[in-house]
């Protein structure tokens, strides 16, 4: 079992769909975090999470520690959000990220 | 520089040959990380610098695989003799202090060995 999973593995919206990524973690860790790398493209870190909740434009991250477990929600979801999201988490006794394999959103206009 | 620059960003070569990545992190950052994304896998740990030393190489996959840096700052990803199977994505990312503060990614440089 991977230490990261991530569900579900691809996921196809309607233009303006609220959408959710999930992300569950089985280790002790500092912080998790988001990113998105488009179709050839790099990687750019989404949000960076130890507790609550953070908002960034029309993303929203939370996580849950005593449940293990991050959200990752687009709201209003545009063609331009299409891309691979990616969920990782830095262990408490490490300096690494160990990812999950992501999820592809692709959104339709 | 403003961020971390890979360099080239695609690079084709012939099976038995030797490629050199490179990686150039932002200015002050003073950990470097590799980490290799193959076709339909998640991210894998190559190797962490901290400094000019590596401290963790637990993730080259074979000997014919080695990384050095230079003066904290570039890096140069190594591969000998190389195989089919070393096509793959390398992604170099850069951080302050062992990535409390987070981490932030080059654009990777696409490896595929014909």
């Amino acid at each position: 079992k991977n230490e990261v999973e991530q569900s579900p593995q691809n996921l196809t919206a309607q233009e303006g769909e609220f959408i959710t990524i999930n992300c569950s973690y089985s280790v002790g860790i500092s912080a998790l975090h988001w990113l998105q790398q488009h179709p050839g493209g790099g990687i750019v870190s989404l949000f960076m999470l130890s507790s609550g909740k953070k908002k960034h434009g029309r993303l929203i991250a939370t996580i849950n520690i005593q449940e293990k477990h991050s959200s990752l929600h687009i709201t209003a979801s545009h063609p331009r959000d299409s891309a691979v999201y990616i969920c990782a988490v830095r262990t408490s006794s490490n300096y690494k990220l160990t990812f999950g394999k992501g999820t592809l959103l692709t959104v339709n206009p | 520089g403003a961020g971390v620059s890979q360099s080239p960003s695609n690079k084709v070569t012939e099976k038995g040959k030797d490629v050199e990545l490179r990686c150039d992190p932002i200015s002050g950052h003073t950990a470097l990380y590799w980490y290799r994304q193959s076709l339909g896998q998640g991210l894998e740990f190559l190797i962490y610098f901290q400094g000019n030393s590596a401290p963790d190489k637990s993730g080259l996959p074979s000997d014919r695989f080695s990384a050095e840096r230079t003066g904290g700052s570039v890096s140069t990803l190594t591969i000998q003799r190389t195989q089919q199977e070393d096509s793959a994505v390398y992604l170099c990312a850069s951080s302050l202090s062992q990535g409390a503060y987070g981490y932030t990614f080059g654009s990777g440089t696409r490896l595929t060995v014909v």
